[in-house]
């Protein structure tokens, strides 16, 4: 149990593209979804923490009109990243909880995001 | 605030020797605490939980860890490493009603055969 599915799994696309990646929890309702960046070797940064049917907490730093999230069901939450850049590139991981304070998250399997 | 801190940056066993990734962390209240293992190119995997109880926790493929409060420290042992068990390791925490986790650094282990 507890499966997120996140897709694609890897992207290459030309600057100025926007990029959707999705992420959906297969077999529980995700009340909470997380969104991090990942960059070579080192741990994970939140980038972003959603809530069904309500608006994003992006992480200090993080430009909202930059990666727009949507979480408009308990079993899926989107991030695009708009107009692209080169600087984006980075490994995108999403996570899902259900609800209860000692849920764990399970994560998704990434997204290798790669702009030219 | 919360914080976790993995001492070691990668860890170098032998296949069939006990495994030991360090952890501690600094929480104002009492933590959840996780351990999450990564393969190249994939998501964290969920390995092991502490929430309250017995301070020795189980988890998948062998793991386990010991809360020690004292010592705030969640390290993650296996009797007997194999080579598939080479990753990258990441310990988290979260104080009891914050929903963000705090990551370490992550500890490559490699098991040698």
């Amino acid at each position: 149990g507890a499966v997120v599915s996140q897709h694609p799994s890897w992207v290459i696309c030309k600057s100025g593209t926007s990029v959707k990646i999705e992420c959906r929890s297969l077999d529980f309702q995700a009340t909470t979804m997380f969104w991090y960046r990942q960059f070579p070797k080192q741990s994970l940064m939140l980038m972003a923490t959603s809530n069904e049917g309500s608006k994003a907490t992006y992480e200090q730093g993080v430009e909202k009109d930059k990666f727009l999230i949507n979480h408009a069901s308990l079993t899926l939450s989107t991030l695009t990243v708009t107009s692209a850049h080169p600087e984006d590139s980075s490994f995108y991981i999403c996570s899902a909880t259900s609800t209860g304070d000692n849920q764990p998250q399970h994560f998704g399997d990434g997204t290798r995001l790669s702009i030219l | 605030a919360q914080s976790v801190a993995q001492p070691e940056d990668q860890v170098n066993v032998a296949e069939g020797n006990p495994l030991t990734v360090k952890c501690t962390y600094s929480v104002s209240g009492n933590p959840y605490l996780f351990w999450y293992v990564q393969y190249p190119n994939r998501g964290l995997q969920f390995l092991l939980k502490y929430i309250t109880g017995d301070n020795l926790v189980k988890g998948s493929y062998g793991f386990e860890a010991e809360f020690n409060k004292s010592q705030t420290s969640f390290h993650l042992k296996k009797p007997s490493a194999l080579v598939s068990d080479s990753a990258l390791y990441f310990c988290a925490v979260r104080d009891v009603g914050d929903y963000k986790l705090s990551f370490g650094a992550g500890t490559t282990v490699t098991v040698r055969a």
